[in-house]
């Protein structure tokens, strides 16, 4: 168990519709980032915030947002959702977001958009 | 653009065997790198990192080396087991510079230990 909860495990949804991917950090973790994992992909980094803030940015698109709570909770917006969104959407926290920082991953959350 | 490469999809050895796990990259900035494995159902664990002022670092089974000048790192697990069945990553990150401190991951290699 890496202390990262990711919920829900699975959401289907369909073509058009927004949904709302949660995640829980390890206790004592002040950093969060969103990575998206499609088939015959690898991890694509989608977004990083620490302590409430943005710190890095990646491929994410614009019907995508995020935000980091006070409680450093951190939620993942999908809107309009197209086909193509479907994947495995990881969130993973670190200590203090640092590039030599070993990452603590949750599950995933598997999204199916029919 | 994919900046970090894990060419070979997938890898079969035998158990007892050395299995060696490549990846390379095109971003001189990269000063950091880790490996992670994941199984199925699961999310990414950390396994080994080595940071660009070595050219190899150990912990137990695992070794990690480095190649600056050919932008090329492997993954070396010997002996190899089947419970190292798994998918694995290559993550790099411009850890020194500060400029960016994002993971890049690449597309994973398909480990699997034959008993």
């Amino acid at each position: 168990d890496s202390g990262v909860t990711q919920t829900p495990k699975h959401l289907i949804t369909a073509t058009g519709q927004r949904v709302t991917l949660r995640c829980s950090p390890r206790s004592g973790d002040l950093s969060v980032y969103w990575y998206q994992q499609s088939l015959d992909q690898g991890l694509q980094f989608l977004i990083q915030y620490y302590n409430g803030e943005e710190r890095a940015k990646g491929n994410i698109l614009e019907r995508f947002s995020a935000q980091q709570f006070p409680d450093l909770h951190s939620e993942l917006n999908l809107s309009s959702l197209e086909l193509g969104d479907s994947a495995l959407y990881f969130c993973a926290s670190s200590v203090a977001g640092l590039g030599n920082e070993k990452l603590f991953f949750g599950s995933g959350t598997q999204l199916s958009v029919l | 653009d994919q900046q970090v490469k894990q060419n070979s999809p997938s890898l079969s050895v035998q158990e007892g065997r050395i299995s060696i796990l490549n990846c390379d990259y095109t971003n001189s900035m990269f000063d950091y790198f880790l490996w992670y494995k994941k199984y199925p159902a699961e999310g990414p664990t950390f396994l080994i990192s080595i940071s660009s002022i070595k050219d190899k670092n150990e912990d137990g089974r695992f070794t990690v080396f480095l190649n600056k000048s050919a932008k090329h790192l492997s993954l070396h697990i010997v002996p190899s087991q089947p419970g190292d069945s798994a998918v694995y990553f290559c993550a790099a990150s411009e850890f020194i510079t500060g400029a960016n401190s994002k993971l890049t991951f690449g597309k994973g290699i398909t480990l699997s230990v034959r008993p």
